[in-house]
C-alpha cells in the first residue's frame, strides 16, 4: 500500500521549543488527518483538515492543508514532555481508506 | 461509550496456527476498518465495512485473512496458517459515514513464533 513521505523521521527538542513536521504525497487528497501514537496504543486523532489552504488549531497544535492538496504540515508550539510520541499524517478521500505516513518520532528533553 | 475496544491486546501463537481477533466499534459508528502496523511504520489499510457489507479489501489481505461483521456491530479478523511475517499490531477503527477521522482501538499485538 501507499505510504506518505513524512519528515523529519525523528526530532529531539528542548521543552518549550516549537516543532514543525510535514507530510507529502504523490496523490491528491481531499482530507488530511494528523494522529499521535503512544507506545503500545492506537493512534489518537489530533486534527482533521478538509479544504485546501485550511489552517486548523487544537490547543498548541496547528495544522495546514497544503494548497496543492499533496501535502500537510503540523506545528506544535511551546512543547511539553507529554508531547512525546510518534506523529502520523494520513491522507485520503471521503469514504475511502486513508494512507498513513511513516511517522515522526518526537522526544522532548525537559 | 468507552471507544473502540479490541480483544485480545496481545497474542502469541505458533506458526501455522489460526488466530481470531475481535473489534467492538463505537456503537453509533457504521463504518469499521482494519489496519496493520509493523514496527517503525504507519498503519496500512486491510479492509473496511459499512454496516455488515465489506466494501473494500487491500491486496495485503491474502486469502489466509478473512474479516466479518455479521450484524453490522462487532467485527472479527481471522488469520489462518499464521506465518512469522504476520507478526504486527492489528488496529481496528470506526467512524460515521460522511465523517472523516477514524477513532482507533488500542490494537492487538500478534507475535508468531
Amino acid at each position: 500500500g501507499q505510504q506518505l513521505n513524512q519528515s523529519p523521521q525523528s526530532m529531539f527538542i528542548q521543552e518549550g521549543e516549537d516543532v514543525s513536521m510535514n507530510c507529502t504525497s504523490s496523490s491528491i487528497f481531499n482530507t488530511w488527518l494528523w494522529y499521535k501514537q503512544d507506545p503500545g496504543e492506537g493512534p489518537v486523532l489530533l486534527i482533521a483538515l478538509y479544504k485546501a489552504g485550511e489552517l486548523t488549531s487544537n490547543g498548541r497544535l496547528t495544522a495546514q492543508f497544503g494548497i496543492t492538496r499533496k501535502d500537510s504540515f503540523l506545528n506544535i508550539s511551546a512543547s511539553i514532555p507529554s508531547d512525546v510520541g510518534i506523529y502520523f499524517c494520513a491522507g485520503g478521500n471521503t469514504g475511502n481508506q486513508f494512507y498513513f505516513g511513516t511517522g515522526t518520532s518526537l522526544t522532548v528533553i525537559p | 461509550d468507552t471507544g473502540v475496544s479490541q480483544d485480545p491486546r496481545h497474542k502469541i501463537t505458533k506458526r501455522g496456527q489460526n488466530v481470531t481477533f475481535r473489534c467492538d466499534p463505537i456503537s453509533e459508528h457504521n463504518r469499521l476498518y482494519w489496519y496493520r502496523q509493523t514496527l517503525g511504520q504507519g498503519p496500512e489499510f486491510l479492509t473496511y465495512f459499512q454496516n455488515e457489507a465489506q466494501l473494500e479489501k487491500s491486496r495485503l489481505l491474502s486469502d489466509r485473512f478473512s474479516a466479518e461483521r455479521p450484524k453490522g456491530s462487532f467485527s472479527t479478523l481471522e488469520i489462518q496458517r499464521t506465518e512469522q511475517g504476520d507478526s504486527a499490531m492489528y488496529l481496528c477503527a470506526s467512524s460515521l459515514v460522511g465523517r472523516n477521522g477514524y477513532t482507533f482501538g488500542s490494537g492487538t499485538r500478534l507475535t508468531v513464533v
